[in-house]
């Protein structure tokens, strides 16, 4: 099984709202990633956990708050954000420093800021 | 610093006919190097990968890639296109890191249409 679930599909927000997206594997992997993807373009990283801590912090706004609360979940907090943070936004999984480096992902957030 | 270039941005190829996208990378050591392919939509899925050993990798869905050092190149192919192969197709470098692991640097992509 290589499957990377992530919810909400679909999330609409206005610029004052507070809401999260969430991601989880059962795969085992000890790093897991968030990356943004506007359209058109090739997706950008924005945060690496491995082993639970973050790792990477990829220079991103504040408005974006990662939480790993567990090696399986993790979730992008976000507040008031801009309409330029429309995008899709896609989680992803490797095994982490010791293992296998290739990543899985999922399905996907489309968020749109109104 | 770590760089993937995809030099065709959009490559229409008819259907049963073979394909080769192309895929340059800049990076310092042996790279981990993969392709990806992604629906509209949809999130991306690993098409194949290469690590070490064998230049020639296979792949899913009938895709293969060959690794050339000398060239600085990771070029995908398949020998007969299906119509359901259309699709944004993504060559990425990964860049090792001790404490994070690899993240993955991709290039600007290839849209690929098959037409009839």
């Amino acid at each position: 099984d290589t499957e990377v679930t992530q919810t909400p599909k679909h999330l609409v927000m206005g610029m004052t709202n507070k809401k999260s997206l969430k991601c989880e594997q059962h795969m085992g992997h000890r790093a897991m990633y968030w990356y943004k993807q506007k359209a058109k373009k090739p997706p950008e990283l924005m945060f690496v956990y491995s082993y639970e801590k973050l790792s990477i912090n990829e220079s991103v706004p504040s408005r974006f708050s990662p939480e790993c609360p567990n090696s399986s979940l993790l979730n992008l907090h976000l507040h008031a954000l801009q309409p330029e943070d429309s995008a899709l936004y896609l989680c992803a999984s490797s095994q982490g420093p010791s293992g296998r480096p290739e990543a899985f992902f999922g399905q996907g957030t489309r968020l749109t800021v109104v | 610093a770590q760089s993937v270039t995809q030099p065709d941005i959009h490559i229409t190829v008819s259907e049963g006919a073979s394909l080769e996208l192309r895929c340059n990378y800049s990076y310092g050591a042996t790279p981990y190097l993969f392709w990806y392919v992604q629906s509209p939509g949809q999130g991306l899925q690993l098409l194949l990968k290469y690590f070490s050993g064998d230049t020639l990798v296979q792949g899913i869905k009938g895709f293969e890639a060959e690794f050339k050092r000398s060239q600085s190149s990771f070029n995908l192919r398949k020998p007969s296109v299906h119509w359901s192969d259309a699709a944004e197709y993504f060559c990425a470098v990964g860049a090792y890191d001790s404490q994070a692991g690899t993240a993955l640097i991709f290039g600007k992509g290839t849209t690929l249409s098959v037409s009839s």
